[in-house]
């Protein structure tokens, strides 16, 4: 069973771009997060979809960052216009059941985001 | 407000030595705890995590980790390190009413020499 990707691995943006970052789940799994790590500081929650709609997205950090999530798949992040201290790692992670905080979530590699 | 702390941002043991990682969490409701390791280029791999069953909790690769509600603590042990555990170790908490967002401590990178 293949596990959760995240493409592209790296993506280095100049200030003012717009760029796109594509997380897909675990096949059959309805919960979806998004986490960041930006350089030496500790992973940070952005949000998360319960199949196509936004259960909480309290971590999002302001309007120049838009997640979806069509169909209940596969989800984007869109970040636009980018700024320097958008850089970071881009995390997605997928569970099953999301009912309880016990559930295991499953993590992707990250997406590697320079702005320069 | 809920958080956790990890003391020691790298720790270095000799292949073979016990391996001790800390974490420490600050909560007013009781948390679930986890422990996430990440190798290079790869994703974050859940080691273990307690649900409020056993204070003890083992998980793979050898590793186990005690949940001390007097000490707030859930630290991570390995009674002998090994070359392949060289990684970054991240610990992070869910807590009820929460949602099931985790809140991540800094991460401890592991280093293990010969």
């Amino acid at each position: 069973e293949a596990g959760v990707t995240q493409f592209p691995s790296h993506s280095v943006i100049e200030k003012g771009q717009t760029v796109t970052l594509r997380c897909d789940p675990i096949s059959g799994h309805d919960n979806l997060y998004w986490y960041r790590r930006v350089m030496g500081k500790e992973i940070k929650f952005l949000l998360h979809f319960v199949k196509e709609s936004k259960q909480d997205e309290s971590g999002m950090p302001n309007n120049r960052f838009l997640a979806e999530r069509t169909g209940g798949t596969y989800s984007t992040l869109k970040v636009q216009p980018a700024e320097l201290e958008d850089s970071g790692v881009y995390f997605c992670a997928s569970s099953q059941d999301g009912v309880w905080n016990t559930d295991t979530q499953y993590f992707g590699p990250g997406t590697r985001l320079t702005v320069l | 407000a809920q958080s956790v702390t990890q003391l020691g941002s790298h720790v270095s043991v000799s292949e073979g030595a016990l391996v001790l990682l800390r974490c420490n969490y600050s909560s007013s409701v009781p948390p679930y705890l986890f422990w996430y390791v990440q190798y290079p280029n790869q994703g974050l791999q859940l080691l273990l995590k307690y649900t409020s069953a056993a204070t003890l909790v083992k998980g793979i690769n050898g590793f186990e980790a005690e949940f001390k509600k007097s000490e707030t603590s859930f630290h991570l042990t390995k009674p002998s390190a090994h070359m392949s555990d060289a990684a970054e170790y991240f610990c992070a908490v869910s807590f009820t009413g929460g949602g099931n967002k985790l809140t991540f401590g800094t991460g401890t990178q592991l280093k293990v020499e010969l």
